[in-house]
Parts: structure tokens; C-alpha cells; sequence
């Protein structure tokens, strides 16, 4: 089975703009979570998405969303860019949303914000 | 309060050495699994080894295992017969929760392995 794919891979955007990023699950998985990786703050938990319906959003503000279509392709958007946005995103798929279902990481979306 | 902690920043080890790298954890929950993932410098998150709470024998997989003490609340990797390949970031992450209860990790703050030839 192919891996989790993200595109694009690097991308650069100024200040205000906007950006949607998109996750693609292994065949067969039905749960997409996305993370934030930086240098200060390490992973953290962006939101969930599980059969098109958000269940878990972490602690960041309104400007991040997401959602999920029918085919379990996942897509984030961050609205009006700061610079601390600039970050690895990292998209992670898993069959279910199981507490023993291990999560698949793709290679993840590298953000400069200028 | 910490929920991951990992207290090696950095590490060093010989080629074809074992090491050990730690990961403790804080939970009131009863079910709770228990993850390692290495990320290279690429940036991918590879997944190494999963520990369940309720597990009795101890998680392996090739060369890595996972030393699981439950009432120490600890859950360390060990890499037996370290390779060149094996020079990466290596994070500690935890699942809470029973059923569908959601998909979030919880990670550590990562420990960068350096193997030597």
C-alpha cells in the first residue's frame, strides 16, 4: 500500500496570506490527524478528523481548520499567516480512531512564513 | 505537568552498541498506548514500536524493544545493535483513552541519537 502522501512538500508565503494544505491517508484508513512541529513548541496536536466529522481540535486559534471529504483526503487551512506558523505540519492516518490504532505519518509540509 | 518526558536531549553511541532511550509518563487513565516514532532529518515520522497498557510482555520489533514498567510509569526504547541509519530524532508519544475516544499523541520533546562508526 502507498504511505500517507502531503502536498506540497516546502512551500513559502508572506505574512496575511493564506494556505491549505492537503493529506491524502493510506487506502483504507478513515482517520486523519494533523501536527504542528517547531523548534520551541515540538509536536503538537492541530485536530482530528474521522469519517468527514472534526473530533478532536487542539489548543490553537480559529485561523487553523481543516476538514475531511468522503474519500478521507484531508485538507488544512491557515488563514491570515504569522510568522510563528512557520512550521513542519505532519499529517498522520490510522483505520480508526481506536485507542490501540497506531498512527501512519506522511512526510509532511514544510511552511516559511516571510 | 509534563504528560511525555524525555530527558535526553542528545546521545551518542557506538556502531553495533545497544542503548537505551528514556521516556517516562504521567496518565490517570487505566488504557493508554504507548508509541515511538524516529524521525530522520527528512522530517517523516517513522513508527517503530507500540506498547499497550494493558500488555503484559514487553513490545518488540526486530531490533528495537521496548522496556515497559508500568508502576514506574516508564516505557524506554532499547536499539540493540545500533547502525549508521539509526542516527535520527526519536520521539516518545502516548494515546489516552478507551474505544473511540480520538486519535491524539502526546509527544516528549524528542532525544537526537548520534551513532558513531
Amino acid at each position: 500500500k502507498a504511505g500517507v502522501t502531503q502536498t506540497p512538500r516546502y512551500l513559502i508565503k508572506t505574512r496575511g496570506q493564506q494556505v491549505t494544505l492537503s493529506c491524502s491517508p493510506i487506502s483504507g484508513h478513515r482517520s486523519v490527524s494533523w501536527y504542528q512541529q517547531t523548534p520551541g513548541q515540538g509536536l503538537q496536536f492541530l485536530f482530528e478528523y474521522f469519517s468527514e466529522t472534526q473530533r478532536n481540535k487542539g489548543n490553537f486559534p480559529g485561523r487553523f481548520s481543516g476538514r475531511q471529504f468522503s474519500n478521507s483526503r484531508s485538507e488544512m487551512n491557515v488563514s491570515t499567516l504569522e510568522l510563528g506558523d512557520s512550521a513542519l505540519y505532519l499529517c498522520a492516518s490510522s483505520q480508526s480512531a481506536g485507542a490501540m490504532e497506531t498512527q501512519y505519518f506522511g512526510p509532511g509540509t514544510r511552511l516559511l512564513v516571510l | 505537568a509534563q504528560k511525555i518526558t524525555q530527558t535526553q536531549p542528545g546521545m551518542f553511541v557506538q556502531e553495533k552498541e545497544a542503548v537505551t532511550l528514556d521516556c517516562t509518563y504521567d496518565t490517570s487513565d487505566q488504557s493508554y498506548g504507548l508509541f515511538w516514532y524516529k524521525q530522520p532529518s527528512s522530517g517523516e515520522m517513522i513508527f517503530l514500536i507500540y506498547q499497550g497498557s494493558y500488555d503484559e510482555q514487553n513490545a518488540t520489533e526486530g531490533r528495537y524493544s521496548l522496556n515497559f514498567q508500568k508502576a514506574r510509569k516508564s516505557a524506554n526504547l532499547v536499539i540493540s545493535a545500533s547502525q549508521l541509519g539509526d542516527s535520527a530524532m526519536y520521539f516518545c508519544a502516548m494515546r489516552e483513552g478507551q474505544g473511540n475516544a480520538g486519535n491524539m499523541l502526546t509527544f516528549g520533546g524528542g532525544t537526537r541519537l548520534m551513532v558513531k562508526p
